[in-house]
């Protein structure tokens, strides 16, 4: 099956940082979802994106499809921006989304 | 308008014991997924029902199994629990239940073997 694998695996940052994350997947997808896990556990989807660049406030991720890549960028980040950041992909046919192992941000005030 | 609800939020069994999680879609919402995640991983897909027939099946034992009722809300039972079992049960709403759509996801179960 495809697979997905998240860089780095850990992050700490200090309040007002930038930062990038990574997502490499090993074949072609149509559906291609960012997460945030907060403390309690529950799933915030952040972005579906595919392909192409979206933004959404201080966050905004980007797909390269035909490179097998995905970007997730935090600008000026804040405490509540900590938890896990989940990349989740699924490829042609009737097949259900594959997680990554995520990445788990601190941001330090 | 509510979001995917799951039900218990915490439960504590032993081994052995059987267990029933529950959870209601978002409305409009026809398809439900059941995933597994275990403490630092990510989250392993178990289920896919959609219109009351199963979809989609991971790779878990058939101690696990799944249902879906005409409201479209979902139950997962787990059989014969094991130590391993412990995790958090999350369920997932979509509209169709295609692979090229946007999962929500509920606040899980977090179920503890001992």
């Amino acid at each position: 099956g495809i697979q997905v694998e998240q860089s780095p695996p850990d992050l700490i940052l200090q309040e007002g940082a930038n930062s990038t994350l990574r997502c490499n997947f090993s074949d072609s997808v149509n559906n291609l979802q960012w997460f945030h896990q907060n403390p309690w556990g529950q799933l915030i989807n952040l972005f579906y994106i595919p392909s192409g660049t979206k933004q959404n406030g201080r966050l905004s991720a980007t797909t390269v499809a035909t490179e097998r890549y995905s970007l997730l960028y935090i600008s000026s980040s804040q405490t509540t921006d900590s938890g896990v950041y989940f990349c989740a992909v699924a490829n042609s046919g009737n097949t259900p989304l594959v997680f990554g192992k995520g990445t788990r941000l601190s941001v330090i005030a | 308008d509510a979001g995917v609800t799951q039900s218990p939020t915490h439960l504590i069994k032993t081994r052995g014991q059987q267990v029933t999680l529950r959870c209601s879609p978002i409305s409009g919402h026809k398809s439900v997924s059941w995933y597994q995640q275990v403490l630092g991983q990510g989250p392993q897909f178990i289920f896919q029902y959609y219109e009351k027939e199963e979809r989609g099946r991971g790779n878990f034992p058939d101690r696990f199994s799944a249902r879906q009722f005409p409201n479209y809300s979902s139950e997962l039972n787990v059989n014969a629990l094991l130590l391993g079992d412990s995790a958090l049960y999350l369920c997932a709403s979509s509209q169709s239940g295609v692979t090229n759509e946007k999962l929500f996801f509920g606040s899980g179960t977090q179920l503890s073997v001992l």
